[in-house]
């Protein structure tokens, strides 16, 4: 089975300035989808960037982006010049190829402070 | 984008009632949803796979007699809560696969429900 691990239940950051969420998973698969996801409190799950694991070019949304280490099982994700509105819980989620079931880390609450 | 719509938002309901949760997909067919469940301040747990017209997939753990999964329409899914105790409260999420697009999942907006 697919395990997700964020070894960061809390991180927070100046306005403006850059953060590092991290994530390792664990997989037997050579061809998978990574996902970052926000939930801020509202509940609502916004997708944040994603990646297909075949692409060696890490993905980048605007002032999000990964560093996507395959051999090393690692995920993390940037995010530059950091908002207020950037405060929320961010999840990272691995997915299956066959058909979308994810697999949740267990989340890291970002702090954005003014 | 795709939006998928989840009713009620909030429920309260007594112990040992039956409560039902809906999602639909708004704008396109999903022939599968996948329905979590997040306690406060934790994860998401996939409890089950549904898929339109046929019976759900159930994850390890979860009792497939107290969470009735229906997914009757490509627009369409249930969970009912049967005999509802206190410890099934919880926040309840559901997501939807485009029929379209496989590879693209959107959410709903979560329904919580409390049992008293």
């Amino acid at each position: 089975a697919q395990t997700v691990t964020q070894s960061q239940p809390e991180m927070s950051v100046q306005e403006a300035e850059t953060v590092t969420l991290s994530c390792t998973y664990d997989t037997s698969e050579s061809d998978y989808y990574l996902f970052w996801y926000k939930q801020p409190p509202s509940r609502q799950m916004i997708l944040v960037i994603r990646q297909e694991a075949y692409k060696q070019q890490n993905a980048t949304e605007n002032r999000f982006s990964v560093n996507f280490q395959k051999a090393a099982k690692s995920f993390s994700l940037k995010i530059s010049d950091s908002q207020l509105g950037d405060a929320a819980m961010y999840f990272c989620a691995y997915g299956e190829t066959s058909g979308s079931r994810l697999t949740f880390g267990e989340g890291t609450q970002l702090t954005v402070n003014p | 984008g795709a939006v998928v719509s989840q009713h009620p938002s909030w429920v309260i309901c007594k112990s040992g009632t039956s409560v039902k949760i809906e999602c639909r997909s708004l704008d396109f067919q999903a022939t599968t949803m996948f329905w979590y469940r997040q306690f406060p301040k934790q994860s998401l747990m996939l409890m089950a796979t549904s898929n339109e017209g046929s019976k759900a997939t159930y994850e390890q753990g979860v009792e497939k007699d107290k969470f009735l999964i229906n997914h009757a329409s490509l627009t369409l899914s249930t969970l009912t809560v049967t005999s509802a105790h206190p410890e099934d409260s919880s926040f309840y999420i559901c997501s939807a696969r485009d029929s379209r697009l496989p590879r693209e999942l959107f959410f709903g907006e979560g329904s919580r429900l409390t049992v008293l």
